[in-house]
């Protein structure tokens, strides 16, 4: 069973569109993530949910928009897509949500805005 | 300066030889420290993570902690091919998150 899931894995889309990511995990993890990978690889936060409640929002344009139904789910919702969101999506999770356990990531969707 | 901060390399090493990842951090507060791996295409996955001053060893992987110097390594001795990848640095202030650095590229010989 895949512990982290997220769907879809590739995204195509148009400037201007809104498109959403979702992401379910097994493992009864308290704390999830959204993470954005760009192109040279740096992983950047974007938030964090600990039991359904935010917990970090870094800079991220209000374009995005994290929810979390339950601790089990976050998805990630974005109006409006700019070339510049062209980058891999990381949804990740973790037992303990103050950074310092090991964190479970999906296997990415990975987002091309045309 | 970056927070956390890595040689991107390429870094190639024979097979057989030990490979040397080294991070070096900038908050000196900082608590934890985590080695990922991430093959091309594939979502990060843990590989060790070490709290204390000193070594920690899990098989072909020695976790190495410095705070004094503030620098944390990554030895994988006998290296295999199959170890090519990118290896992420990763950083807890105890704040809720972990600061990444931007990954060395490790690559294998045969």
């Amino acid at each position: 069973d895949t512990a982290v899931s997220q769907t879809p894995k590739y995204l195509v889309t148009q400037m201007g569109n809104d498109k959403s990511i979702k992401c379910e995990q097994n493992l009864g993890h308290d704390t999830m993530y959204w993470y954005k990978q760009d192109s040279k690889k740096f992983l950047k936060i974007m938030f964090s949910y600990n039991n359904k409640e935010l917990i970090i929002n870094e800079t991220v344009p209000n374009r995005f928009s994290p929810k979390s139904p339950d601790k089990a789910h976050l998805n990630l919702h974005i109006n409006s897509l700019e070339l510049g969101d062209s980058a891999v999506y990381f949804c990740a999770s973790s037992r303990s949500g103050w950074g310092d356990t090991e964190a479970f990531f999906g296997q990415g969707t990975r987002l091309t805005v045309v | 300066q970056k927070e956390v901060e890595q040689n991107s390399g390429p870094l190639s090493v024979p097979e057989g030889a030990i490979a040397s990842l080294n991070c070096t951090y900038s908050d000196r507060g900082s608590q934890s420290f985590f080695w990922y791996r991430q093959y091309s295409g594939k979502s990060p996955e843990l590989i060790m993570f070490i709290y204390s001053n000193g070594d920690k060893e899990d098989g072909r992987f020695t976790a190495q902690l410095n705070k004094a110097s503030q620098y944390v390594s990554l030895l994988i001795r006998d290296s295999q091919p199959s170890d090519s990848a990118t290896y992420l640095c990763a950083v807890n202030r105890g704040n809720y998150q972990l600061i990444w650095g931007a990954g060395t590229k490790l690559i294998i010989k045969p």
